[in-house]
């Protein structure tokens, strides 16, 4: 069983479109994570969200993260081909002995 | 400064082989972590250290070793390679807190267990 269940697994979208993908849980978490990977290189860290509710913003992509704790959502405006990538997300469990939880991740195309 | 470092890029293992992979990071960050990425399969967690020392067992963590003696080093050695073991690995650095993870990866190693 997954614990974060990331959807949908794949999305291909045209340039200028705008996107929502979604991390979930029914665990709850201290902090959540998200981060970017491109072919062949190690995945880029994003944003951590640690507070219920939070929203954070990154120029053109948005981060929320659930009143529970157990969800996020990433929101990206205005989609460009340089957002193509695999998107993680990961959480450290509350009370856990520090280590994070991976996600399958999402695969965004986005073509020009 | 370099972050976190991994070597070899690539490495081709027959089964049975031992190796050892390489990962440094010059952050000072005390917890580092190794991971294994396969197709449908996300991040894995191996082993992990909270710092020199002391390591610990991930979700994935039989037939791989790993040690802590500095706080800079952290390698991943495969007694027996066998071709589950095909994967790519990642090895991660961060700073610690209850409620703020920022971590590093290094940039991969593509093993291929023949």
């Amino acid at each position: 069983t997954q614990l974060l269940e990331q959807s949908p697994q794949f999305l291909s979208i045209q340039e200028g479109e705008n996107l929502t993908v979604y991390c979930n849980s029914s665990s709850v978490f201290s902090s959540l994570q998200w981060y970017r990977q491109e072919p062949g290189e190690g995945p880029v860290l994003l944003v951590t969200v640690v507070t219920g509710g939070e929203v954070k913003k990154l120029k053109r992509l948005t981060f929320q993260f659930g009143d529970a704790r157990k969800d996020s959502s990433l929101h990206i405006t205005a989609a460009q081909p340089g957002d193509t990538g695999l998107y993680l997300c990961a959480g450290a469990l509350t009370g856990a002995n520090s280590k994070l939880t991976f996600g399958k991740g999402i695969t965004l195309s986005v073509r020009p | 400064n370099a972050g976190v470092t991994q070597t070899p890029k690539f490495q081709v293992l027959k089964t049975g082989q031992s190796m050892t992979l390489q990962c440094a990071q010059d952050m000072n960050h005390e917890y580092m972590s190794w991971y294994r990425q396969d197709p449908g399969m996300g991040l894995r967690l191996i082993h992990y250290s909270v710092g020199a020392g002391i390591t610990d067992q991930g979700e994935v963590p039989n037939g791989y070793n790993v040690s802590r003696s500095t706080t800079e080093d952290f390698p991943l050695r495969l007694l027996s390679a066998a071709p589950s073991q095909t994967s790519v690995y990642f090895c991660a650095s961060r700073t610690e807190g209850l409620s703020s993870y920022e971590q590093y990866f290094g940039p991969g190693t593509r093993l291929t267990v023949t």
